[in-house]
């Protein structure tokens, strides 16, 4: 447990709402970052953190902004949710030592009617 | 074609049987490599570390890349009902602050 939380941890939303996910970590680790889950697709970067205020985009990220006021908190906003951002989302951070590698939350699960 | 390639499976084997699982990937840059291991509706943990090339044994679990071949492997031996999960293989350049490039996963069932 690499002291990450995700929260909600399921949502359901309608396509044109606004949608916030929070990743809270414990241990003030800098890089932050966030992928979203699909069937046929894998894991796939949204957005990440490599500090305070700090953010580049991945590979997914058109419709997803993200901001990082506080190193333990990273959040991912959909600013108008569509049906095709229907996904599981995961938190990672990246944790510097033996392994030199990133941990993950346990996921949100959005449903976007 | 992707940067990582992953057979998806499913993949189901009887108790005791030796599994093996692959990855292929295009990108010579890449030299730190990984699998995760995920429980259904659970997020993905880390099963194996391996920089470079070489094995790596960690109890029932031995990693292998072979970065002349471009392929990396996860053999798991003597499989319990417990490894059924799906199995990613992910992938970086660099350290581990940079971003991942993920397998699709393959997904294991261990039958007892």
């Amino acid at each position: 447990d690499a002291g990450i939380t995700q929260s909600p941890r399921h949502k359901v939303t309608e396509t044109g709402t606004p949608v916030t996910l929070r990743c809270h970590q414990t241990e003030n680790h800098r890089y932050m970052y966030w992928y979203r889950q699909d069937p046929g697709h894998g894991l796939r970067l949204i957005h990440y953190s490599y500090g305070v205020k700090d953010t580049d985009k991945g590979e997914v990220s058109d419709g997803y902004s993200v901001s990082r006021s506080k190193t333990e908190d990273f959040l991912l906003t959909l600013e108008s949710a569509t049906s095709s951002q229907t996904s599981v989302y995961f938190c990672a951070i990246s944790v510097q030592g033996a392994t030199d590698t990133q941990y993950f939350g346990p996921g949100t699960r959005l449903t976007v009617l | 074609q992707k940067e990582v390639e992953q057979d998806p499976g499913p993949l189901s084997v009887p108790e005791g049987a030796i599994v093996s699982l692959n990855c292929t990937y295009s990108n010579s840059a890449f030299q730190y490599f990984m699998w995760y291991r995920q429980y259904s509706r659970k997020g993905p943990e880390l099963l194996m570390y391996t920089y470079s090339s070489g094995n790596k044994e960690d109890g029932r679990f031995t990693a292998q890349v072979d970065k002349s071949s471009k392929y990396i492997s996860l053999f798991i031996r003597d499989s319990q009902p417990s490894d059924s999960a799906t199995y990613l293989c992910a992938m970086s350049a660099n350290s581990g602050n940079t971003p991942l490039v993920f397998g699709k996963g393959t997904r294991l069932s261990v039958i007892a």
